[in-house]
């Protein structure tokens, strides 16, 4: 069974930088055609693709964000982080991690951690 | 990027309803697409991928069609649960993810 976790503050202040990262079990980050993605959703509205990182390390970002995003994996520890700079209050949203499978969509999430951006 | 837009915005219906929602990419993604529901507070949960494939434990009311630019997902007969969210998603991998803005399917 496979199960992701995401991890983090649930408070930042503008400009800081947040960490999150994304726990996982029941799948191995080395298996060819998987995959581990972060996406977003401000409160109320729709859902947002951050950043994918592939069992391979290949790394792709959201090109408004990229400037910003930093994905990475640590697979001794199942685990994915992401980071992203200069946190802004419009940065505040529920953060998913997902798992990417061989056939490339989402098939299991995380339920989400809430992070708010504020002074 | 690859744009998606997803239509209607919102969509009020009645149970037993056929409903039918319409996603389109701003160029081709040729079965790239996926489809997602989303209950409030809740992740989102994957119906259909590759456009028309259903993922195991669906119901089979669900079912998606289209290539290339234009997708449709459709519900056969709506059923209490599936008022919710509905989000198209590419994943052409040499394209960085989009997701559509969202259908609501709200009770009539």
């Amino acid at each position: 069974q496979i199960t992701l976790k995401e991890s983090g503050p649930t408070l930042v202040k503008p400009t800081q930088t947040l960490t999150l990262t994304c726990t996982f079990s029941g799948f191995s980050l080395t298996t060819r055609g998987v995959g581990v993605g972060w996406i977003r959703q401000p409160p109320g509205k729709a859902l947002e693709w951050l950043a994918l990182i592939y069992w391979d390390d290949d790394k792709r970002y959201s090109p408004s964000l990229k400037n910003r995003l930093t994905i990475s994996k640590d697979t001794s520890k199942n685990q994915v982080v992401l980071t992203m700079t200069n946190m802004d209050p419009v940065d505040t949203a529920t953060y998913y991690c997902a798992h990417r499978t061989t056939a490339g969509a989402m098939d299991v999430w995380g339920q989400g951690t809430t992070v708010t951006v504020s002074s | 990027d690859i744009q998606m837009t997803q239509s209607p915005s919102t969509l009020s219906a009645s149970i037993g309803d056929r409903v039918t929602i319409t996603c389109r990419a701003s160029q081709s993604i040729s079965s790239w697409l996926a489809w997602y529901q989303q209950k409030p507070g809740k992740a989102p949960n994957l119906l259909i991928y590759k456009a028309s494939t259903l993922e195991s434990g669906v119901p089979s009311r669900f079912s998606g069609s289209g290539s290339g630019t234009e997708f449709t997902l459709t519900i056969s007969s709506l059923q209490p649960d599936d008022f919710a969210t509905y989000y198209c998603q590419q994943y052409n991998s040499f394209s960085p993810w989009t997701f559509g803005q969202g259908t609501k399917v709200e009770i009539k």
